[in-house]
This record gives structure tokens, sequence and C-alpha cells, in this order.
């Protein structure tokens, strides 16, 4: 079974610039996460997608940051414009939360800002 | 919400000696307590999980004890080997995994 697909792994941008994610879940996964990982911290949750519904947006800075989750499937994470403090690792998650909680994490993409 | 605090952060171990990392959380309606471990670079990995209704789950050499009155739990690992070596997050949630808390890790090291 295919794993939690994320690219870039890597992306350097220049402060202002915009920068966009990107997000496979497992097959048959109907809840997706969307996390940032901070140098030295757990991940914090930034959108919650039950299908193609944004279940919980509480913590998404949204004057910046958007996402999107068509078809209930794909999923992008986009930050227009991106700050000097959005450098960090932007996880992905999946899980089936009718059968399990297990959340199963993709590689990431470690995004610097300079 | 719900607040999760994880000691010790960093942890030095003797190859076959057992680690303890523990983690305690606010939220009384928390009842979802998993583990992951996370090697440099890669993807956090789930090891173990509890929920509120047991007390202990064991799974080889890795354990997790649960004390909801008290509302810590934590992760124990014996006869350690170098492939150890991690970064372990602890993280608690409500029933149904809708949103997870997680604690600020704990790099163990395990020395050969």
């Amino acid at each position: 079974e295919a794993g939690v697909v994320q690219s870039p792994r890597y992306k350097i941008i220049e402060k202002k610039q915009p920068v966009a994610f990107w997000c496979n879940p497992i097959s048959g996964h109907n809840t997706l996460y969307w996390y940032r990982q901070n140098l030295g911290q757990g991940p914090e949750l930034l959108i919650r997608y039950e299908n193609e519904e944004a279940v919980d947006d509480s913590q998404l800075p949204k004057d910046r940051f958007s996402a999107e989750r068509l078809k209930g499937v794909d999923s992008t994470l986009k930050i227009q414009p991106a700050e000097l403090g959005d450098s960090a690792v932007y996880l992905c998650a999946s899980s089936i939360r009718q059968v399990s909680d297990t959340q199963y994490f993709g590689p990431g993409t470690r995004l610097t800002v300079l | 919400g719900e607040n999760v605090e994880q000691h010790p952060s960093t942890l030095s171990v003797q190859e076959g000696d057992s680690a303890v990392i523990k983690c305690t959380y606010s939220d009384s309606a928390s009842n979802y307590f998993p583990w992951y471990k996370q090697e440099l670079g890669k993807r956090p990995q789930l090891i173990i999980d509890i929920r509120s209704n047991v007390g202990e789950k064991k799974d080889q050499r890795i354990a997790v004890t649960l004390n909801k009155t008290a509302k810590h739990f934590s992760l124990h690992i014996t006869e350690t080997q170098p492939e150890d070596s991690a970064v372990y997050f602890c993280a608690a949630g409500p029933f149904g995994n809708e949103k997870l808390t997680f604690g600020t890790g704990t790099r163990l090291t395990i020395i050969p």
C-alpha cells in the first residue's frame, strides 16, 4: 500500500513570494490533515478535511494561508505571500476515522523562506 | 484547548537499558493517546497508541501506560537498541481523532 505522498520535498523561496504544497493521501482515507512542524517542535494542526469539507480550520492563518481538497482526494496548501516565520516542515496526514484513529503522515515539505 | 507537556526533551540511554518518556495533558475530554517516532528527516510514524478505557498496552519492547486521574501517560522502551534513536512525540486527542495536540518531542539517543 502506498503511503501519503507529498511534493515538493523541499522548497526555497524569497519572502513575499507564493508557494504551494501538494498532498495525495492513502487511497480510501476520507480524512486529511495539514500540520506545520517548526524546528524542534511537535506538529501543529492547520486544517482538517472530512472528504472535501474543511471541518476544522481554526488554526489556519487565513490572511495568507488557503487550502483546498477538490473531489475529496488530493489537497493543496498555499501560502501567499510567504513570510520569514513560515519556514517549517509542512506535513500532510490521512486517516479513516470510521475505522481507526491512526493518522498516517507523509514525508513533509521543508519550506525555507529567505 | 488541549495542552500537552512532554519530558524530558533529551534522553541518553546505554544500549540494553530502558527508556521512559512522560507526557501530561490538560483536557479531560481527551481519550486517545498515540506515540510517534520520527527519525531525522523522515515522517512521524505511529509506534503505539492507547485509549482511555485501557491502563496499559504492550507491543514487544514498547509499552504505554495511562493514568487518566492524574492526566499523564508514559512510553516505556525496554532493551533499547541503536535503531531506537529518534525523536519521540506524544499526542492527545478526543474520541474519533478529530484533533491531536502533540508534545514538543524527546530526542532519544542510544549509546552503543
